[in-house]
């Protein structure tokens, strides 16, 4: 049972570039997250999903995009990278239950 | 959207020491989490409370749920160095998870 699963583990994106940070979860949960964290700072939610085919904003939702075609992925999509955007990005999911459930993260440069 | 406020953002302790973080809400909530994220590492679940005034231990922590439901804290008893990281609270709802700024601890041996 591999849990939630992060790719890639780090990045390094030019400026105006564009990728997709994936997520997959194994343990059937229907909600999942997308947050990003600064160095030194909490958690800021981006977007999140509670099933497949339904997504919504977060706190921080300008620069990127989701879609949620099945219950196990949830990419995020950087589209024209900035620098604001260097972070580590986490994916989390949960059944529903009190009980999030976060992936390695993925730690991305944008210069 | 709710807002949930930790204090201290930062506190550092000699080991052995007691530490106490504590998470404030504008509204009632329904429940709270706590988890820890070690330095490096992805935030990990330690517990949820339910009920108005609930009281849940694990080893040296000890969880606290206000009556009102408003407020929650986490104590750590005689601090140790692998007590180390950023204990975050979490009183969003199920689908708009909303953490905390939450609270640095450096335990110094």
């Amino acid at each position: 049972n591999a849990g939630v699963t992060q790719t890639p583990k780090f990045r390094i994106l030019k400026i105006g570039q564009s990728m997709t940070l994936q997520c997959a979860q194994d343990m059937n949960h229907n909600y999942m997250y997308w947050y990003r964290q600064d160095p030194g700072m909490g958690l800021k939610l981006i977007y999140y999903s509670v099933g497949a085919g339904i997504t919504d904003k977060g706190e921080v939702p300008n620069g990127y995009n989701v879609s949620r075609s099945t219950t196990e992925d949830f990419p995020l999509r950087l589209e024209l990278a900035a620098p604001s955007q260097t972070s580590v990005y986490f994916c989390a999911s949960t059944l529903p239950g009190p009980e999030a459930f976060f992936g390695q993260g993925t730690r991305l440069t944008v210069v | 959207g709710q807002q949930v406020m930790q204090i201290p953002q930062y506190q550092h302790v000699q080991e052995g020491e007691d530490f106490t973080t504590y998470c404030n809400s504008s509204t009632t909530l329904s429940n709270i989490q706590w988890y820890k994220q070690r330095p490096g590492g992805h935030p990990v679940f330690l517990i949820q409370l339910v009920k108005s005034g609930e009281v849940k231990k694990q080893k040296r922590l000890t969880f606290q749920f206000g009556e009102a439901k408003k407020n929650s804290s986490l104590h750590i008893t005689a601090t140790q160095t692998t007590d180390v990281g950023t204990y975050f609270c979490n009183g969003g709802s199920q689908g708009n998870l909303i953490f905390g700024k939450g609270t640095k601890l450096s335990v110094k041996p």
